[in-house]
């Protein structure tokens, strides 16, 4: 069955510096999403990327953050100048549609910030 | 500001035992609403429901949407202890491409 990948699973880093988050999703889907969740909280909806360009973000997805698709098949998670409150777990998500499919999730990249 | 809760934040229940799960909404422009089960890490989708009173079921879970109660419940029958697991209700409004979730409801099954 086709599924989400991430790299790292994974990452520990100090405050202020850049991570990029990787993730692979399903080869036919066209919509691209990341999302966090911060131990104890609920999942949060950061950004949603098609057609090679940002569709949505939310309040939190501010210019530390950034999202690129390199290549055919990466779709990456850039954090600039990492701050402690960083520290989450962070799931992308793929969909065939916007409106009328579901998101498949990643297993997600667990970032922490010392 | 939209807003999806979910109640109980924990149960506890007995193998065998069944068990309804509850999500409430208060959204802009609702499209639909899904239900995922995280056990360890990633979310994993259960049902999408975007008609009020149709019941969608898969082996002993299913959901049902009431868009006059703004809410969803999610019933699992004859719980398992592979049950076990924390319950997301997500809402998805309309023109717009993200979910919005609730905090989750952990389930513990006790043999």
């Amino acid at each position: 069955e086709p599924e989400v990948t991430q790299t790292p699973s994974h990452q520990v880093t100090q405050m202020g510096q850049e991570v990029i988050l990787r993730c692979v999703p399903i080869s036919n889907h066209l919509y691209f999403y990341w999302y966090r969740q911060i131990l104890g909280q609920k999942v949060e909806f950061l950004v949603s990327f098609y057609n090679n360009e940002i569709s949505e973000k939310s309040e939190i997805f501010d210019d530390q953050f950034s999202v690129e698709r390199p290549d055919g098949s990466n779709f990456t998670l850039k954090i600039r100048s990492t701050k402690l409150e960083d520290s989450a777990m962070y799931f992308c998500a793929s969909s065939v549609a916007v409106n009328t499919g579901e998101l498949f999730f990643g297993e997600g990249s667990r970032l922490t910030v010392l | 500001e939209d807003k999806v809760v979910q109640s109980p934040l924990s149960l506890v229940v007995h193998e065998g035992d069944t068990v309804t799960l509850n999500c409430s909404y208060e959204v802009t422009n609702f499209r639909s609403l899904l239900w995922y089960k995280q056990e360890k890490k990633a979310p994993t989708f259960l049902f999408m429901l975007t008609s009020s009173g149709i019941e969608k079921k898969s082996g002993r879970l299913s959901s049902i949407l009431d868009k006059k109660e703004l809410s969803s419940i999610l019933n699992i029958t004859a719980t398992q202890t592979g049950d076990s697991a924390i319950y997301l209700c997500a809402v998805r409004i309309q023109g717009a491409q993200k979910l919005v979730f609730g905090q989750g409801t952990r389930l513990t099954i006790n043999p």
